[in-house]
C-alpha cells in the first residue's frame, strides 16, 4: 500500500511571495501520477498540477511547478508570486497505474497543507 | 466548473437511516470514483467504476454500495448511517481506468455533505 505525507500542517506567507509545500511519498511502484489539489473554503477539488513518474522533466502550471525526486520518492509544490486567491488546503495525491502490474486504486492523499496568503 | 455533478448538495438524515447519493461523471468520461472527507479519516478512497464495472475497493463499508448505471451515472448507497458517516461525500471522473486507454486524471465534484444527526 502506498502512503502519503505533509509534513506541514499550515503555512502562511505574504502575498506575491514563493512558498514550497513538501510531500513524500511511500511506494514499492515503478509507474505511477502524482498530483497536487487544492481545496479552497467552498470545499471543491480543484486540480493544480499532474506529474508522471517517468518523466524526469518537473511539470509546470502558470505559477505552480513541481520538484519531482523520484529517487527520494519526494514531490513538493512551488508557488511563486502567491495570490490571496490562493489560500486553500492542498493535498497531495498518489495514484498507481495498472500497467505496472498491481490493481487499479483510487487516489492516496496526504493529509493536506493549510496554506494562508496574506496581504 | 469540473463537469462532474452532484446531487444533492447537503443531506440531513438521522441514525439508522438509508441515502443516496448521485453522480454524473464529465461528459466523454468512462470511470467514476467515490471518495470521503471527515475530519477523522482525511480523504479517502471508497469505491470505483468503469463502464458500469467495478473496478476497484478501497476503504468502502459493508453499509455502503454504489453502482454505475448505462448512461454512466453512479449512486452510493448508504444504509444504517452512523454519526460516524457524517462526511463530504465527493465524486471524480475520469476518461480512462489506468489501462493506458485515456487520461487518468480525476476531476472531483463539489461533494454532498451529508449530516447525521
Amino acid at each position: 500500500a502506498q502512503t502519503v505525507t505533509q509534513s506541514q500542517p499550515e503555512m502562511s506567507v505574504q502575498e506575491a511571495e514563493t512558498v514550497t509545500l513538501s510531500c513524500t511519498y511511500d511506494t514499492s511502484e515503478n509507474n505511477y501520477y502524482l498530483f497536487w489539489y487544492k481545496q479552497p473554503p467552498s470545499r471543491q477539488m480543484i486540480l493544480v498540477i499532474r506529474q508522471e513518474a517517468y518523466k524526469q522533466q518537473n511539470a509546470t502550471e502558470n505559477r505552480f511547478s513541481v520538484n519531482f525526486q523520484k529517487a527520494a520518492k519526494s514531490f513538493s509544490l512551488k508557488i511563486s508570486d502567491s495570490q490571496l486567491g490562493d489560500t486553500a488546503m492542498y493535498f497531495c495525491a498518489f495514484m498507481k497505474l495498472l500497467y505496472s502490474g498491481g490493481g487499479a486504486d483510487g487516489l492516496t492523499f496526504g493529509k493536506g497543507t493549510h496554506l494562508i496568503i496574506q496581504p | 466548473d469540473s463537469g462532474v455533478t452532484q446531487t444533492p448538495k447537503h443531506l440531513i438524515t438521522a441514525t439508522g437511516q438509508r441515502v443516496t447519493l448521485r453522480c454524473s461523471p464529465r461528459s466523454g468520461d468512462l470511470s467514476v470514483y467515490w471518495y470521503q472527507q471527515s475530519l477523522d479519516q482525511g480523504l479517502q478512497f471508497l469505491i470505483q467504476y468503469y463502464n458500469g464495472e467495478e473496478r476497484a475497493k478501497g476503504n468502502i463499508l459493508e453499509r455502503f454500495s454504489a453502482q454505475q448505471f448505462p448512461d454512466l451515472h453512479s449512486e452510493l448507497n448508504l444504509s444504517s448511517l452512523e454519526l460516524g458517516d457524517s462526511a463530504l461525500y465527493f465524486c471524480a471522473s475520469s476518461e480512462g481506468d489506468y489501462r493506458g486507454r485515456g487520461t487518468d486524471t480525476q476531476y472531483f465534484g463539489p461533494g454532498t455533505r451529508l449530516t447525521v444527526l
